[in-house]
């Protein structure tokens, strides 16, 4: 079975520094895929960064990179210059990259509120 | 514009009453997933669907029932409803596997 775990319920930070929220994940699969997705109060979930297993190099999205370190299966994802519209909660998320149709398996989330 | 609609975006009803939500994608995407979001739970997996015809179960399917005779779309009904299925529901979808899921806005769904 897959497992997130995000230690972090919530996080103030102050505006323009950079953030790290942190998630582990356990899993026995060899090949998967790690999510982040945000959620503004308006509810959507939006997404914003993947990394794979296999991969070689950190995934980077503009202003959001993954800190992905597969011996300590963990994959943080860093926000650099934060801004007030970075407040919201923030979801990690794993699927076994083989076996096609598998659901994500999310972690319990991280409410980060940026202040001025 | 192309993308995945939910129906209705709020809904309340009676516990014992059948109630359905609707999912619709338009990037004719072969997979498809139900999702619930609760306090203190994040989102969990309710059933999921591979292509039209085939669905399975996800971590949370009980009272739950789901059908995808179309590609584009994917409804969730709960037959018999109760208070314990108070919650908020996401549609998603995707390509692949290794390809993010894009979600709906999500149905408010209240059981009194």
């Amino acid at each position: 079975a897959q497992k997130i775990t995000q230690t972090q319920p919530g996080m103030f930070v102050q505006e323009k520094e950079a953030v790290t929220l942190d998630c582990t994940y356990d899993t026995s699969d060899p090949s998967y895929g790690l999510f982040w997705y945000k959620q503004p109060s308006s509810g959507e979930m939006i997404f914003l960064i993947y990394q794979g297993s296999y991969d070689q190099q950190n995934a980077t999205e503009g202003r959001y990179s993954l800190n992905f370190q597969k011996a300590r299966k963990s994959a943080n994802l860093v926000i650099s210059a934060s801004q007030l519209g970075d407040s919201a909660m923030y979801f990690c998320a794993m699927r076994r990259s083989g076996g096609g149709a598998d659901g994500l398996t999310f972690g319990k989330g991280t409410h980060l509120i940026i202040q001025p | 514009d192309a993308g995945i609609t939910q129906s209705p975006r709020y809904k309340i009803t009676e516990t014992g009453r059948q109630v359905t939500l609707m999912c619709h994608q338009t990037w004719s995407h072969s997979y498809m997933f139900w999702y619930r979001q609760d306090l203190g739970h994040g989102l969990r997996l309710i059933y999921y669907s591979a292509a039209a015809d085939i669905t399975d179960k996800g971590e949370v399917p009980d009272g739950y029932v789901v059908s995808r005779s179309k590609t584009e779309n994917f409804p969730l009904t709960l037959e018999s409803a109760t208070r314990s299925q108070t919650s908020v529901y996401f549609c998603a979808s995707s390509d692949l596997a290794n390809q993010p899921q894009h979600f709906g806005d999500g149905t408010r769904l209240s059981i009194l």
